[in-house]
């Protein structure tokens, strides 16, 4: 069985300081990662996916993550935070079924 | 531009009455869900289709049920809401190509 697990509920960071938002998967097969952004009242918007190739996917807004298979982690990166990346974080995985599996979510605060 | 639509956006109902929540999509996907979320909980999935006349019940039990007559249309019922049925619903579909979209979902209250 897949599953997600997302570090940290809550994060809060400065404005202009690294965005750093942890995510560690579980799966029996090569999985299929996302990341995706709620913002509040609206749905899911996909930020970045990993499927294969390159290991250091690059989004939307200016967030990047990178697949580590050795530590089964993607976590989500974004050098400098911007007041507007304040919401709601998902990471996913899914396998070749297309079902995603989410993880709890990280909210992201950003201060002046 | 949202090519996945669901109505309606919020709605508050009282104990035992039957609802629908309208989800369509214009992109002509074959894969559609339901998502359930609870506030600061992870989306669970209640019910998916892969195409016409094709449902199947997702990782969460659920007590509503879901229709696929036409391929943009993917309504879900409840048919007797209660209190424990309050949460926000979200639609997706899904291509190969394209990968998921997502709804703008729909809260709901049962009073």
């Amino acid at each position: 069985a897949q599953s997600v697990t997302q570090l940290g509920s809550h994060v809060s960071v400065s404005e202009g300081a690294l965005v750093l938002l942890r995510c560690n998967y579980s799966s029996s097969v090569p999985p299929y990662l996302f990341w995706y952004v709620q913002y509040p009242n609206q749905g899911l918007q996909l930020l970045l996916k990993y499927t294969t190739g390159a290991t250091l996917v690059k989004g939307i807004n200016g967030f990047e993550a990178e697949f580590k298979k050795s530590e089964t982690s993607f976590h989500l990166t974004k050098p400098s935070a911007h007041m507007s990346d304040a919401a709601e974080y998902f990471c996913a995985v899914s396998d070749y079924t297309d079902k995603l599996i989410f993880g709890t979510g990280t909210r992201l605060q950003v201060f002046p | 531009e949202a090519d996945i639509y669901q109505t309606p956006r919020y709605l508050v109902i009282g104990t035992g009455k039957k609802i629908t929540l309208e989800c369509s999509q214009t992109m002509g996907h074959d894969k559609m869900y339901w998502y359930q979320q609870d506030p600061g909980m992870e989306l669970h999935l209640i019910h998916y289709s892969y195409g016409v006349n094709s449902t199947e019940k997702g990782d969460l039990s659920s007590e509503s049920t879901v229709s696929r007559i036409r391929t943009e249309h993917f309504p879900l019922t409840l048919e007797s809401a209660r209190p424990s049925h309050t949460s926000q619903y979200l639609c997706a579909s899904s291509s190969a190509n394209y990968g998921y979209t997502f709804g703008s979902g729909t809260r709901l209250t049962v009073v």
